[in-house]
């Protein structure tokens, strides 16, 4: 059962471009979830998806970032026009649909550089 | 808002050692609590979790504590070894499996 994917996992954007993140959660869940981290940092929640629907937007930047897990496809985290303080790991996690554990489980992180 | 902070940034062990990593919450609401740890260049790995119904659980070598009165979580590793060399977060779960991180302990096991 392969885990949580991302890709790219690292990632280089001049200012002004856009950076497009990906996830596939692991097989069975439809729960994904996006964090930020800074060096140094703990994580910070960004968006809470299922399929379709977007649960939790409170973490989201209001301008230049969205999110969307659409029925077939990986959930993708978008960044338009991105600065320099975009830098950072993005993490994705999944956790199974209707589960009383809560447990997410993470992907290996995708990297963003902006030069 | 939620905040979740740990006591101390780094702690160094000698190997074979006890560790002890504190974290303090601050959302007496918040009904369960996952230890990560994360190694350089790589996503967060669940170590032990624990519901606010509960104030000690034991896994393998680990063990967390939860002290619901002063809001505060403490992960103890047995017999610390260089692979336990990493970063430690504690979580907090508030609501709608979103997860509230602390800032780290990183971990440093010496040989």
């Amino acid at each position: 059962n392969a885990g949580v994917m991302q890709n790219p996992r690292h990632l280089v954007r001049r200012r002004g471009q856009e950076a497009r993140l990906r996830c596939s959660p692991m097989k069975g869940h439809s729960h994904v979830y996006w964090y930020r981290q800074l060096p140094e940092e703990g994580l910070k929640f960004m968006v809470y998806l299922q399929k379709e629907n977007i649960i939790d937007e409170s973490g989201m930047p209001k301008e230049r970032f969205s999110a969307e897990f659409p029925k077939e496809g990986p959930s993708i985290l978008r960044i338009q026009q991105v600065v320099r303080g975009d830098s950072a790991a993005y993490f994705c996690a999944s956790s199974p649909k209707d589960s009383g554990h809560y447990e997410q489980y993470f992907g290996p992180g995708t990297r963003l550089t902006v030069t | 808002g939620e905040s979740v902070g740990l006591h101390l940034p780094t702690l160094s062990v000698q190997e074979g050692d006890n560790s002890i990593i504190n974290c303090a919450y601050s959302n007496s609401a918040s009904d369960y609590f996952i230890w990560y740890k994360q190694e350089s260049g790589k996503g967060p790995q669940f170590i032990i979790d624990i519901r606010s119904n509960m104030d000690k659980r034991q896994g393998q070598r680990v063990t967390v504590l939860l002290n619901k009165t002063v809001k505060h979580l403490s992960l103890q590793i047995a017999a610390t070894q260089p692979g336990d060399s990493a970063v430690y977060f504690c979580a907090e779960n508030l609501n709608f499996n979103k997860f509230y991180f602390g800032s780290g302990t990183k971990l440093n096991v010496k040989p």
